[in-house]
């Protein structure tokens, strides 16, 4: 039990296009879903946090107008990285967390996104 | 603010060495503890995860201790093996927040 998909897993677009990411928790219902990014050979870095039905709340240093999250039921959250840059390049990782299990944070896979 | 920090960076151990890796974290207010691996080019495989209320938990080679008070934690990883290879990631939750993560630790079993 407990998983969450990505979709999808690798993206390569143009500089100056949106990118849409979907996260799904498959076998759970996820009031909370969680969107990070990771550049390569560090860590997982926040960059905002969605509850089911109301706004993201945002780290800071993080824009809201271009990374757009929208949390539209219990089992989907998107992230859209809009006009698209080089500097975007990074892998996004997503996670849902669940009441059950001690409240555990479940990762999805992960998105490799390329902004050529 | 909460922050937490790995070490050593990197390890290189021959295979069937006993090894700990070590994670600390700033504000020792926390919920829960997790411990993950993740391979290159992947996403993150849950290892254990330790409730603010315990003190270690055991999964196959694996043992994670949890010293709240001091802000340490441990990764003990018994009679290791090549196929142990990979960065492994100490994260920390406070109640109401997401996990915050250290930066890893990478590991490398050589046969």
């Amino acid at each position: 039990g407990a998983v969450v998909s990505q979709h999808p897993s690798r993206v390569i677009c143009k500089s100056g296009t949106s990118v849409k990411i979907e996260c799904r928790s498959l076998d759970f219902q996820a009031t909370t879903m969680f969107w990070y990014r990771q550049f390569p050979k560090k860590s997982l870095m926040l960059m905002a946090t969605s509850n089911e039905g109301s706004k993201a709340t945002y780290e800071q240093g993080v824009e809201k107008d271009k990374f757009l999250i929208n949390h539209a039921s219990l089992t989907l959250s998107t992230l859209t990285v809009t006009s698209a840059h080089p500097e975007d390049s990074s892998f996004y990782i997503c996670s849902a967390k669940t009441l059950f299990n001690g409240d555990e944070q479940f990762f999805g896979p992960g998105t490799r996104l390329t902004v050529l | 603010k909460q922050e937490v920090t790995q070490i050593p960076a990197a390890l290189s151990v021959p295979e069937g060495e006993n090894l700990v890796l070590n994670c600390s974290f700033t504000d020792s207010a926390i919920y829960n503890l997790q411990w993950f691996r993740q391979d290159p080019g992947k996403g993150l495989t849950s290892l254990l995860l330790i409730q603010s209320s315990q003190r270690e938990q055991t999964s196959g080679r694996l043992n994670a201790s949890l010293d709240k008070s001091s802000g340490r934690s441990t990764l003990y990883i018994a009679a290791s093996q090549p196929g142990d290879s990979a960065t492994y990631l100490c994260a920390v939750r406070q109640a109401g927040t997401a996990l915050i993560f250290g930066k890893g630790t990478t590991l490398s079993v050589s046969s």
